[in-house]
């Protein structure tokens, strides 16, 4: 049981290179995130989905898309990479919002 | 919209003394509150939710925080802590009606020896 998984662990990119954070969750979850850490702001929400088929903003959602491939996966892409997207990418999942979110190790992004 | 504050981005403490680490809430509807704890270079783990029932809610590892709803406080304690206990915590608040959960900025613990 591997909880949630997250790929890759590290990145560099060159300002406008693309990419994609790739999440995957084995515990029958409905829901799944995506968030970003910067020092000295927390956890910002990028983009979630409550549902397979379903994906709904955040409160950072500019310069980014989302895809929930199926129950499983829910990867992040980024079209044109920007310095201002350099943080710590976290996805995580739960049953539902009273249920705990289970958070991957996580993707530390480099932009140059 | 919900919205979560935490008092104290730092908070140092030596081993064995008693820590509190504030948190209050803004929210126009009931919400369920959780604290996450983040060691160095991990993601984050639940320490403990309240979603009802008792304002006193334990958690892993010795703690625990009480839920005030007049004072909008979710304040999380622990009598005694350990040099293990040095990582950021994150106060965290999701509405009824919402998937959405919305974090803290964060506090960072240091338990000195």
């Amino acid at each position: 049981n591997a909880g949630v998984t997250q790929t890759p662990k590290f990145q560099v990119l060159k300002t406008g290179q693309s990419m994609t954070l790739q999440c995957a969750q084995d515990m029958n979850h409905n829901s799944m995130y995506w968030y970003r850490q910067d020092p000295g702001m927390g956890l910002r929400l990028i983009y979630y989905s409550a549902s397979e088929g379903t994906t709904d903003k955040g409160e950072v959602p500019n310069g980014y898309n989302v895809s929930r491939l199926n129950k499983r996966e829910f990867s992040l892409r980024l079209e044109s990479a920007a310095p201002s997207q350099t943080s710590v990418y976290f996805c995580a999942s739960s049953g539902n919002s009273q249920e705990t979110q289970y958070f991957g190790p996580g993707t530390r992004l480099l932009v140059l | 919209a919900q919205s979560v504050t935490q008092l104290d981005s730092q908070v140092p403490v030596f081993e064995e003394a008693p820590v509190e680490l504030r948190c209050n809430y803004s929210s126009s509807v009931s919400v369920y509150l959780f604290w996450y704890v983040q060691y160095p270079n991990q993601g984050l783990q639940l320490l403990l939710k309240y979603l009802s029932g008792s304002t006193l809610v334990k958690g892993i590892n010795g703690f625990e925080a009480e839920f005030n709803k007049s004072q909008t406080s979710f304040h999380l304690r622990k009598p005694s802590v350990h040099i293990s206990d040095t990582a950021e915590y994150f106060c965290a608040v999701t509405a009824h009606n919402t998937d959405k959960l919305i974090f803290g900025t964060g506090t960072r613990l240091q338990v000195f020896p």
